[in-house]
């Protein structure tokens, strides 16, 4: 168990640039999350993948995020046209979901991204 | 709808003493109630969580947390603080039935004086 991944961990950017995450979860894990967290803040759920399936997106997941699981193991979350609103921690975390259905949830470090 | 109240924005507490960070929850029907803990420049931990059955969780490092239904409360304690124990804590909440998305509170820093 190496943990959950993420790359880059810093990444600055000019307004209107195109950036993309990369998360890399817990081998074996079937469930994938995006959150993004503002300072002072919690972290706040953008979107989520059992699988290679996107299950739920959160309305702060505006059209300019697209996220993909395309084989059901690592993950990308791109951002189009960036805004200086976009600047956050982009944090994602992974589980295996059991019959159960109190998985927990383990993140990774982070990608911080600035937007000048 | 779900929603988690920290109410501290700060902890401050001596080594060795005792200490509670509180939360506070609301969700229309029975929860599972998480807390993580975040360090600097970190992702967040995963500290202990509460199910069901028994109300009083233990968890890492020598944290529990104790599930209060009738006060919907699940605080976090640990009977001795240490000064590596300063951190950010965040307390979390979904609902037990069927997939739900796991809501955060803002979070409380929790400082540890030698």
């Amino acid at each position: 168990d190496t943990g959950v991944s993420q790359n880059p961990r810093h990444k600055i950017t000019k307004r209107g640039q195109n950036v993309t995450f990369r998360c890399d979860p817990i081998s074996e894990h079937n469930r994938l999350y995006w959150y993004r967290q503002t300072l002072g803040q919690g972290p706040e759920f953008l979107t989520y993948f059992q699988n290679e399936a996107q299950l739920e997106k959160s309305r702060l997941l505006s059209d300019r995020f697209s996220a993909e699981r395309p084989k059901g193991s690592f993950s990308t979350l791109e951002i189009q046209r960036t805004e200086q609103g976009d600047s956050a921690m982009y944090l994602c975390a992974s589980s295996l979901a059991s019959g159960t259905g109190y998985d927990t949830q383990y993140f990774g470090p982070g990608t911080r991204l600035t937007v000048l | 709808a779900q929603s988690v109240a920290q109410p501290e924005d700060q902890v401050n507490v001596a080594e060795g003493n005792p200490l509670t960070v509180k939360c506070t929850y609301s969700v229309s029907g029975n929860p599972y109630l998480f807390w993580y803990v975040q360090y600097p420049n970190r992702g967040l931990q995963f500290l202990l969580k509460y199910i069901t059955g028994d109300n009083l969780v233990k968890g890492s490092y020598g944290f529990e947390a104790e599930f209060n239904k009738s006060q919907t409360s699940f605080h976090l304690k640990k009977p001795s603080a240490l000064v590596s124990d300063s951190a950010l804590y965040f307390c979390a909440v979904r609902l037990n039935s069927g997939y739900s998305t796991l809501t955060f509170g803002k979070g409380t820093m929790l400082l540890v004086s030698p």
